[in-house]
């Protein structure tokens, strides 16, 4: 059973589209995340919610809006997609608090093409 | 804010050797968490290794171990008897402990390591 799981793991699109990815996990854990991997593979994080509440935002733009409906699911609407907003993003979770030196475990990723 | 230095962007080792990575961070904190995880070709992010700034011990996972220097803010990765499998993206990163605040993960830009048969 993959515990973090994304979908879709590869999408396509146009700018000026809107797309959503979506990530559950089944460990248990209340926190999840989302991180950014540019085309040079620098990783960075976007956003983590704590049982359905948004704890880090990290001066992401506002066509980014992650929503929590409950603490195994994190997903991630983007709209209005510009040509710099290709990347894989990453989901993961972590037991809370992870700065307690809990794991983050990373979902598969999913990679973003806008054209 | 606390970052994360790995100054060698590509490294390669004969298969069977042993390799070392290196990482250095900033920081004025003095409880924190250090991580090393692999990224293959799969793209799939997994821990390698992780360390606790307080323990003075340093890790050790199978054929990974970690050489963690507080005073010098290094922590660095060897890997033992290298296999094929070894070949991925190696990010070190960072995490504050408690009194820092944000439970982010901040990572290095990366290493990619080769193993050659």
């Amino acid at each position: 059973d993959t515990a973090v799981s994304q979908t879709p793991k590869y999408l396509v699109t146009q700018m000026g589209n809107d797309k959503s990815i979506k990530c559950e996990q089944n460990l248990g854990h209340d926190t999840m995340y989302w991180y950014k991997q540019d085309s040079k593979k620098f990783l960075k994080i976007m956003f983590s919610y704590n049982n359905k509440e948004l704890i880090i935002n990290e001066t992401v733009p506002n066509r980014f809006s992650p929503k929590s409906p409950d603490k195994a699911h994190l997903n991630l609407h983007i709209n209005s997609l510009e040509l710099g907003d290709s990347a894989v993003y990453f989901c993961a979770s972590s037991p809370r608090p992870a700065h307690y030196g809990n794991t983050i475990y990373f979902g598969e990723g999913s990679w973003l093409t806008v054209v | 804010a606390q970052t994360v230095t790995q100054s060698q962007p590509e490294m390669s080792v004969q298969e069977a050797e042993t390799v070392t990575l290196s990482c250095t961070y900033d920081t004025s904190e003095s409880n924190y968490y250090l991580f090393w995880y692999k990224q293959p070709p799969s793209r799939q992010m997994i821990l390698v290794i992780r360390q606790e700034a307080y323990k003075q011990q340093n890790a050790t996972e199978n054929r990974f171990s970690v050489n963690f220097q507080k005073a010098a803010k290094s922590f660095s990765l060897k890997i033992s008897d290298s296999q094929l499998g070894d070949t991925a993206m190696y990010f070190c990163a960072f995490m504050n402990g408690p009194q820092g605040g944000s439970e982010k993960l901040v990572f290095g830009k990366g290493t990619k390591l080769t193993v050659n048969p």
